[in-house]
């Protein structure tokens, strides 16, 4: 059984400091790795994908990097707002979505 | 393109009633599943279709029941709702299971069983 931890569940940051947000997978056989930012009270959005084959993947100011052989993946966001303040899910594709507990991120003003 | 749709937004049940939670998807994904999520737990697998008339139980199934008649729709069924069952439900859709697949959410359900 796929088993997904996320670290740290909590982190609280001045704005403008980078955030490292940390996910771990024991079984590097999957498809993809999926990041999700959740907002209190609403759903999932997806940030990034990852394939298997790949070895990181950009938009904006996140960047997620996959080592599947270490059975890690790194969310990076750079120059971090108050706007980046939310709950972040990672979620490892192999056939079904196993998700993490998730990082709840405070970025303070 | 409305992506996912749950309804209702909100539920409060009496327990031992039974309730149909609604979902619904536009992007023509064969691939559809339900997760409820509990606090500090993560979400967790509870039913999933990969296309029309294909169902099979996830990782938390009990009390919950699925079909899958069309494309579109992927309604769950809590037969006789438990207070275990309070939670907050997510339907997800993706084009298909394997790679290249990205997942999109609705909104969530957000069940009360007093």
């Amino acid at each position: 059984k796929q088993e997904v931890t996320q670290i740290p569940a909590a982190l609280s940051v001045p704005e403008g400091e980078n955030l490292v947000l940390n996910c771990s997978f024991t079984d590097s056989a999957i498809y993809n790795l999926q990041w999700f930012r959740q907002d209190p009270g609403k759903g999932l959005t997806s940030l990034l994908l990852i394939q298997s084959s790949q070895r990181e993947q950009t938009s904006g100011r996140l960047n997620a990097s996959l080592d599947k052989s270490s059975g890690r993946s790194t969310l990076y966001i750079a120059a971090s707002q108050p706007g980046d303040s939310a709950t972040y899910l990672c979620a490892v594709n192999d056939y079904k979505l196993s998700f993490g507990a998730g990082t709840t991120v405070t970025v303070r003003a | 393109n409305a992506g996912v749709t749950q309804t209702p937004k909100f539920q409060v049940l009496k327990t031992g009633q039974s309730m149909t939670l609604q979902c619904a998807q536009d992007m023509n994904h064969e691939y559809m599943s339900w997760y409820r999520q509990d606090p500090g737990m993560g979400l967790r697998l509870i039913h999933y279709s990969v296309g029309a008339g294909i169902t099979d139980q996830g990782e938390v199934p009990n009390g919950y029941n699925v079909s899958r008649s069309t494309t579109e729709d992927f309604p769950l069924r809590l037969l006789s709702a438990a207070p275990s069952q309070t939670s907050v439900y997510f339907c997800a859709s993706s084009y298909s299971s394997g790679k290249n697949t990205e997942a999109f959410f609705g909104q969530g359900t957000r069940l009360t069983v007093v």
